[in-house]
């Protein structure tokens, strides 16, 4: 799995976006970029994957540079309830495990 | 999406005893899962894979014989602490793939709730 870099924290204002960028420089061509996010003492939620295209559902965006090497989550109206760890994941094939980085704690406030 | 569910969630026991957590996929079957630890402020570390039918495998540095992995059933993947101590203090989350994707495809997997084990 290609390695994966976030910022440590980021903090963003209840009903802003909230942009959380990854980069992924190593990924291979057929290696998706999953974001996983983690409440406090909560098992990881699963928020949306991309391949190359961008993706949108109804908790977030992914936008995909061209070239691959780093993204963005987006979500659109933060909430309190967002406060989490955010996971930024770089693999591969399914059947295998997600490794996890350090993540990016993002703190949203009113 | 599909439930993991684990069990139990919070336990405390006393140094040099054996406690057993379990992980069920709820609506769907899982031939693999998955098992983490995470210690404070850190992030997940994945101890070992689970596979039905067949022996775990363990990452590097995880002690087969201390954390005991059984996966007998499409449904069911348990956890043994043997000999528990202090230091196997954590937070033990257990995740299982989405059996709908198709081999080779992205990855979704789903995550239970964790077990935040205390050994005193």
């Amino acid at each position: 799995d290609a390695k994966t870099t976030q910022p440590t924290s980021m903090d963003c204002a209840e009903g802003r976006a909230a942009n959380l960028p990854c980069n992924h420089s190593t990924i291979s061509g057929n290696e998706y970029v999953y974001w996983y996010r983690q409440i406090h003492s909560q098992g990881p939620q699963y928020i949306i994957h991309g391949l190359k295209n961008n993706e949108t559902n109804e908790m977030a965006s992914l936008i995909i540079t061209e070239d691959r090497k780093s993204s963005t989550l987006i979500l659109p109206h933060a909430t309190l309830r967002d406060t989490a760890v955010y996971y930024c994941i770089a693999g591969n094939q399914a059947g295998t495990a997600l490794i996890f980085g350090k993540g990016t704690t993002l703190s949203v406030s009113s | 999406g599909a439930v993991v569910s684990q069990h139990p969630s919070r336990v405390i026991c006393k140094s040099g005893t054996s406690v057993k957590i379990e992980c069920r996929s709820l609506d769907f079957q899982a031939t693999t899962m998955f098992w983490y630890r995470q210690f404070p402020k850190q992030s997940l570390m994945l101890m070992a894979t689970s596979n039905e039918g067949s022996k775990a495998t363990y990452e590097q540095g995880v002690e087969k014989d201390k954390f005991l992995i059984n996966h007998a059933s499409l449904t069911l993947s348990t956890l043994t602490v043997t000999s528990a101590h202090p230091e196997d203090s954590s937070f033990y989350i257990c995740s299982a793939r989405d059996p709908r994707v198709r081999e080779g495809t992205y990855n979704e997997q789903f995550f239970g709730p964790g077990t935040r084990l205390t050994v005193l």
